[in-house]
């Protein structure tokens, strides 16, 4: 069965400061799809990376950066220099790609409510 | 391009009626998923239908379901409401699995 961890339920930080939210999933297939989504006040969720399983790349886009790790199984997002905008809730998710009708579904963590103040 | 566009954005319900809600799809996209978030429960997948076909489905009661037309649209019903129904549904639609999902404003049920 497939499964995502987010052990932070919210993180407060201060303007400027980096942050790291942390993802841990859980996948018997070998072929899978790990996601970030952001959900704003406004309720929309907002995807922000996508990667396969066979692409253990780091990843960096502006502030944002995304470590993968398979050897233990987590897919952690940081924010640098983290600005009021970047308050939302935050959504690690999983896809798997087998057949058996486990796959064509998002499973999502729980999520990691960002605030930054100012 | 459009993006994912669900009505109504809004909806009060008296427990025991019924409701339906729309998700209309990125033009192109052929499946079409539905989620259920709720502070209890986070977001829960309903199911997912691609070409009209039901590929997919969440761990839900039968009184929540769903269709597609030719056209890619999507509509969800649930019959019966009962208070515990009410969360924000998200409809999400896909080009291919591999690219993702984006998913549309949501439609907000409240069960009174």
């Amino acid at each position: 069965a497939q499964k995502v961890t987010q052990a932070q339920t919210e993180i407060s930080v201060v303007e400027k400061e980096d942050v790291t939210l942390d993802c841990v999933y859980e996948t018997r297939d070998t072929t899978y799809y790990l996601f970030w989504y952001k959900q704003p006040p406004s309720g929309e969720l907002v995807f922000l990376i996508r990667r396969n399983s066979f692409d253990e790349q780091n990843e960096i886009s502006g502030r944002y950066s995304w470590n993968f790790q398979k050897s233990t199984s987590s897919f952690n997002f940081t924010i640098t220099a983290s600005q009021v905008v970047d308050s939302a809730v935050y959504f690690c998710a999983l896809s798997e790609a087998s057949s058996g009708g486990s796959n064509y579904k998002l499973t999502f963590g729980k999520g990691t409510l960002l605030t930054v103040n100012p | 391009k459009a993006g994912v566009t669900q009505t109504p954005r809004y909806l009060i319900k008296t427990r025991g009626q019924q409701v339906t809600l729309s998700c209309s799809p990125i033009s192109g996209h052929r499946s079409v998923s539905w989620y259920q978030q709720t502070p209890g429960q986070g977001l829960q997948f309903l199911f997912e239908y691609f070409s009209e076909t039901q590929r997919n489905k969440g761990n839900f009661p039968g009184r929540f379901s769903g269709r597609q037309f030719s056209n890619s649209r999507s509509e969800m019903n649930v019959s019966t409401l009962e208070l515990g129904d009410s969360a924000l549904y998200l409809c999400a639609s896909s080009g291919t699995r591999n690219y993702g999902y984006t998913f549309g404003s949501g439609t907000r049920l409240t069960v009174v």
